[in-house]
């Protein structure tokens, strides 16, 4: 099957600072999206993005699919950022193959 | 409804009980999908149904789980005989139909955390 890599394994900011995670992934995939979840578990949408460049406020994310990564970027991190971030890609059709995500502390 | 809504939130069953856990998908999603997050760990694909097609149960661990989806929207995951290694939270997802080209976004209900004791 895909596998699905994410760097940095453990992130801790301070309060405003900005911040990249990366996703690699070792094959063509169909679609990719990206997660936070937060302290109580729920999993929260934050790009659906197979390609190209989004922004959301002070999150963006661009996905190079012929290379194969992903990079999403955090500006201005507040306490609310923590949690684990995941990136899922979609190969076989439609199954989502997930990363191991990357966990973000952000202190005050 | 507006999301994807499971049930119960949590729940503590005694090994060797049998559990059901419920996914209510986003109405007009026609994909459904079953995930498992153990602690610390990402997410494991464990079954998926598309409209009428027979369901994709690749991902089940064991003949101990099994899911249905009746009437094409909600969708009940079983577990048999519950041991201490399926504490874990399971994940339901819903998107629209899977076809080339379409928006496959999927969305997740908050999950249920399975505790075997």
């Amino acid at each position: 099957g895909i596998q699905v890599e994410q760097s940095p394994p453990d992130l801790i900011l301070q309060e405003g600072a900005n911040s990249t995670l990366r996703c690699n992934f070792s094959d063509s995939v169909n679609n990719l999206q990206w997660f936070h979840q937060n302290p109580w578990g729920q999993l929260i949408n934050l790009f659906y993005i197979p390609s190209g460049t989004k922004q959301n406020g002070r999150l963006s994310a661009t996905t190079v699919a012929t290379e194969r990564y992903s990079l999403l970027y955090i500006s201005s991190s507040q306490t609310t950022d923590s949690g684990v971030y995941f990136c899922a890609v979609e190969w076989d059709d439609y199954k989502l193959s997930f990363g191991a995500g990357t966990t973000v502390t952000v202190r005050a | 409804g507006a999301g994807v809504s499971q049930s119960p939130s949590n729940k503590v069953t005694e090994k060797g009980k049998d559990v059901e856990l419920r996914c209510d998908p986003i109405s007009g999603h026609t994909a459904l999908y079953w995930y498992r997050q153990s602690l610390g760990q990402g997410l494991e694909f464990l079954i998926y149904f598309q409209g009428n097609s027979a369901p994709d149960k690749s991902g089940l661990p064991s003949d101990r789980f099994s899911a249905e989806r009746t009437g094409g929207s909600v969708s009940t995951l079983t577990i048999q005989r519950t041991q201490q290694e399926d504490s874990a939270v399971y994940l339901c997802a819903s998107s629209f139909e899977v076809v080339e080209d379409s928006n496959t976004e999927a969305f997740f209900g908050q999950g249920t955390r399975l505790t075997v004791v």
